[in-house]
């Protein structure tokens, strides 16, 4: 079971708008419409940004939003702001109740 | 208010055994699955394993099968991460980690964090 492949690094100017990809295997990510996407700061714990691939828990702006095709998904923040600069790390169901993350992602704006 | 509240930092030495904590509040324990995600130092998440606490039934990534051992103690609302024998590629940050309400596969709550330093 291998981790999802992020970019290491992704940078934007604010207001601007930067897409992260997630891209896993036709065993994690295209099997199940089930990605999930967190945002970390230093020193913090993980905060959950996107679920079930698009959709965004209650307080999360909708600057931020998620999508898949085939064994990839996606997360795209527009409307940088500085306060967007962290990790980012997609996570996947991957069957017989396992999950696989990603390498993360830093964001610098 | 749901909130997974996490033992404290540890320092060990190779070869000690090591259980840490999470107890849960604010929400029915039984109902809802806690898990357990390790970030090696300057490294991403990776996700351990988990347990129903409403049957004590853990399922383990393969990575970490038989390296550490998931249990809950429903009494007391706490679910624990334990391992026999530490060795220095263990040191980490733990989380323990709930599902959200309505979504069994993502992670809406998450515990403090407990730092683990093991020594050689």
């Amino acid at each position: 079971q291998s981790a999802l492949t992020q970019p290491a690094s992704v940078s934007g100017s604010p207001g601007q708008s930067i897409t992260i990809s997630c891209t896993g295997t036709s065993s994690d990510v295209g099997s199940y419409n089930l990605v999930s996407w967190y945002q970390q700061d230093p020193g913090k714990a993980p905060k959950l940004m996107i679920y079930e691939g698009s959709k965004r828990p209650s307080g999360v702006s909708n600057r931020f939003s998620g999508s898949k095709s085939g064994n990839s998904a996606s997360l795209t923040i527009s409307g940088l702001q500085a306060e967007d600069e962290a990790d980012y790390y997609c996570c996947s169901y991957a069957g017989g109740s396992t999950w696989v993350f990603g390498g993360g992602t830093k964001l610098t704006v | 208010e749901v909130q997974l509240v996490q033992s404290g930092a540890e320092v060990k030495k190779s070869g000690e055994s090591l259980k840490i904590s999470c107890n849960g509040s604010g929400y029915r324990f039984t109902s809802y699955w806690i898990g357990w995600v390790r970030q090696m130092p300057g490294k991403g998440l990776e996700w351990m394993g988990f347990i129903s606490p409403g049957d004590s039934d853990a399922t383990y990534s393969p990575s970490f099968q038989g390296q550490v051992t998931i249990s809950a103690d429903r009494s007391i609302s706490t679910a624990y991460l334990q391992w026999s024998s530490l060795k220095a590629s263990d040191t980490a940050i733990y989380y323990c980690a709930r599902r959200g309400n309505d979504d069994y596969y993502s992670i809406a709550y998450w515990g403090q964090g407990t730092l683990v330093t093991v020594s050689s």
